[in-house]
């Protein structure tokens, strides 16, 4: 079956740095994205992954390992403004662009 | 934002009320979603489309249907709305192999 796990929810501090998980059981993967959703908005996409390895983009940062099914979204500096859920999904298959959503990590930053 | 625009963006409704959603695009992308939000829940497909009247369902269809009789424009219906149908309702486009874009969202309360 499909499965995609993260935190439910994380806290950290401003101007530290924060890790959120994401692993993945799906019947096949062709691309892990991170989107962005702050309270009451739509989602906004943040990187995306298909080979194995870390792709920086700024301050934050993804990283996929495939093997493991694992995936982690680094945000490095934190600000109040990145208090928002992250949202950890999956392209199952290369000829269709449908994707499969984890439920989400609710990242509070306190000053 | 990917010139996607949703309406209505907020709709109180009562049970048993057909209900249409449409989502609009600018961009010319070949592939549009719907998606529903609950807590606990995170993103779930509702229905797709890869092209004028093209459409398939997603995991959550029962009880929805869509129509696209043009590129731009994608129709969601909930043919007699239940309770259970209270969510917020995300429509998205992408290009082949390419990033999902989310629309504002649509709001609905079905009394």
């Amino acid at each position: 079956g499909q499965n995609i796990d993260q935190p439910t929810e994380m806290t950290a501090t401003e101007g530290a740095i924060v890790q959120i998980n994401c692993t993945y059981q799906t019947s096949g993967f062709n691309g892990l994205f991170w989107y962005q959703q702050h309270a009451g908005e739509a989602p906004t996409f943040l990187s995306y992954n298909v080979l194995d390895g870390l792709e920086e983009k700024g301050r934050f940062s993804s990283f996929l390992s495939r093997s493991k099914g694992y995936s982690y979204l680094l945000l490095k500096e934190l600000q109040m403004k990145d208090s928002a859920s992250y949202l950890c999904a999956v392209r199952e298959r290369w000829n269709t662009d449908k994707l499969i959503f984890g439920t989400g990590t609710r990242l509070q930053v306190f000053p | 934002d990917a010139g996607i625009t949703q309406s209505p963006r907020h709709k109180v409704t009562e049970t048993g009320t057909p209900v249409t959603l449409r989502c609009h695009q600018t961009e010319n992308h070949r592939y549009m979603y719907w998606y529903r939000q609950d807590p606990g829940h995170g993103l779930r497909l509702i229905h797709y489309s890869y092209g004028v009247k093209d459409t398939d369902k997603g995991e959550v269809s029962d009880g929805y249907s869509v129509s696209r009789s043009k590129t731009e424009d994608f129709l969601l219906t909930l043919e007699s709305a239940t309770s259970s149908q209270t969510s917020v309702y995300f429509c998205a486009v992408s290009g082949t192999q390419e990033t999902q874009y989310f629309g504002p969202g649509t709001r609905l309360l079905v009394l």
